[in-house]
């Protein structure tokens, strides 16, 4: 079954305007994690934020938890045309080291 | 290896034919995991490996299909008997528990078609 899922499905913005990606999940978690996909091969990690954490930032991507709503969010500023890709949360079972489980994804596409 | 390596990239077979999937994960990783992807789907878990032992292989759809790992390092994932609602994108990762198990490198897959 899914841990994650994420919402909208699909997302098509112009460059230059921000982009928000949420996710769900349905247990307690001790991370969680977003990857971006492009072309349908392989997934590259982008951010991680642990349960204790509430917000984190890396360069142009900024990220959300709230364990109370089992919730989390990732924010593109200033997308660009390069930014197009799907993107995934993902977290692991049974504590930080089990099966990491991932939501169907988000189709972001950024219009030059 | 630098990466995870997955062979073949591709690979077309005959409906009933075994296939046999490759995976090197990253040196030193004891975490390895196998993703199915159906052609805009998101990934769909199979299997978990620490070490040479699967804790995890509640995801695998059915007993055609089977994966083991040899020596802490490369795994196999083998689906015998292939049907075409086996074609897709098959998707290995590793991860290193030095690092907490916290970030899960991948391989570029391997597309399987079952024609």
């Amino acid at each position: 079954s899914q841990q994650g899922e994420e919402d909208p499905q699909a997302l098509s913005i112009q460059e230059g305007e921000n982009a928000t990606m949420n996710c769900s999940y349905k247990t307690s978690i001790n991370n969680l994690q977003w990857y971006r996909q492009n072309s349908g091969r392989g997934l590259v990690h982008l951010i991680l934020i642990r349960s204790n954490e509430r917000e984190k930032h890396s360069g142009r991507l900024r990220v959300t938890l709230d364990t109370s709503k089992k919730s989390s969010s990732l924010l593109i500023t200033a997308s660009r045309a390069a930014d197009t890709a799907s993107y995934f949360c993902a977290t692991p079972q049974g504590g930080s080291q089990g099966n990491l489980i991932f939501g169907k994804g988000t189709k972001l596409s950024v219009k030059p | 290896g630098a990466g995870v390596s997955q062979s073949p990239s591709n690979k077309v077979t005959e409906k009933g034919k075994d296939v046999e999937l490759r995976c090197d994960p990253i040196s030193g990783h004891t975490a390895l995991y196998w993703y199915r992807q159906s052609l805009g789907q998101g990934l769909e878990f199979l299997i978990y490996f620490q070490g040479n032992s699967a804790p995890d292989k509640s995801g695998l759809p059915s007993d055609r299909f089977s994966a083991e790992r040899t020596g802490g390092s490369v795994s196999t994932l083998t689906i015998q008997r292939t049907q075409q609602e086996d074609s897709a994108v098959y998707l290995c990762a590793s991860s290193s528990p030095r690092q907490g198990n916290t970030e899960a490198f991948f391989g570029q897959g391997t597309r399987l078609t079952v024609v």
